[in-house]
């Protein structure tokens, strides 16, 4: 079945630095992919939507320039958190939806811890 | 917009119980329905689909119905396991277009005791 790559699966960083988070689809080629937060115990956000070879698009509220998204190949996506601070502490999951269909799989989820 | 709602938890049940999560949408088109599973510290899988009124999504002995009279797609299992204990969310994505991404529903905590 359709697999979903997401590294790293936990990151602690220090406030102030970047972190960058990438989604592989590993045996699928995914135009389309998608980056969510969660907060404990609450929905996934969505944050913005991945286009291949063009620019993301955010939902609202969602600063453009914090959470910058590349989604330079088919099979991958990155989403770099900039300048991060505690408040960017979060569990973030990407979703890659399969070019053959509308398919979505998601990956693992990135634990992203802000001191 | 497009949303879902679903029940609130936490649920906690015995072992070999009958499960109920109601969810119910909104939504301008015939959107597909889907319930997803996360584990503790993992991301999400999907458990179940249905794309149109009245087909039946299941596995591992859930099922769930798309029910667009009632606008709901309830997921029931008929006798749970402790290894069901999980979160459950319901979502919807518009498939008639080409931007579709999905929407979730705010989540069920299910627990259950041996």
């Amino acid at each position: 079945g359709a697999v979903v790559s997401q590294h790293p699966s936990r990151v602690i960083c220090k406030s102030g630095t970047s972190v960058k988070i990438e989604c592989r689809s590993l045996d699928f080629q995914a135009t389309t992919m998608f980056w969510y937060r969660q907060f404990p115990k609450q929905s996934l956000m969505l944050m913005a939507t991945s286009n291949e070879g063009s620019k993301a698009t955010y939902e609202q509220g969602v600063e453009k320039d914090k959470f910058l998204i590349n989604h330079a190949s088919l099979t991958l996506s990155t989403l770099t958190v900039t300048s991060a601070h505690p408040e960017d502490s979060s569990f973030y999951i990407c979703s890659a939806r399969d070019d053959l269909g509308y398919g979505y799989t998601f990956g693992s989820g990135t634990r992203l811890t802000v001191v | 917009g497009d949303s879902v709602t679903q029940m609130e938890g936490p649920v906690t049940l015995s072992e070999e119980a009958f499960l109920t999560i109601n969810c119910t949408y909104t939504a301008t088109g015939y959107p597909s329905l889907f319930w997803y599973v996360q584990y503790p510290g993992e991301g999400l899988q999907l458990l179940l689909k249905a794309t149109k009124a009245d087909d039946k999504g299941s596995n591992k002995g859930f099922e769930a119905t798309y029910r667009k009279e009632t606008t709901s797609f309830h997921l029931e299992k008929g006798s749970v396991q402790v290894s069901d204990s999980a979160v459950y969310f319901c979502a919807l994505s518009d498939r008639g277009s080409s931007a579709s991404k999905i929407i979730f529903g705010s989540g069920t905590r299910l627990s259950i005791r041996p």
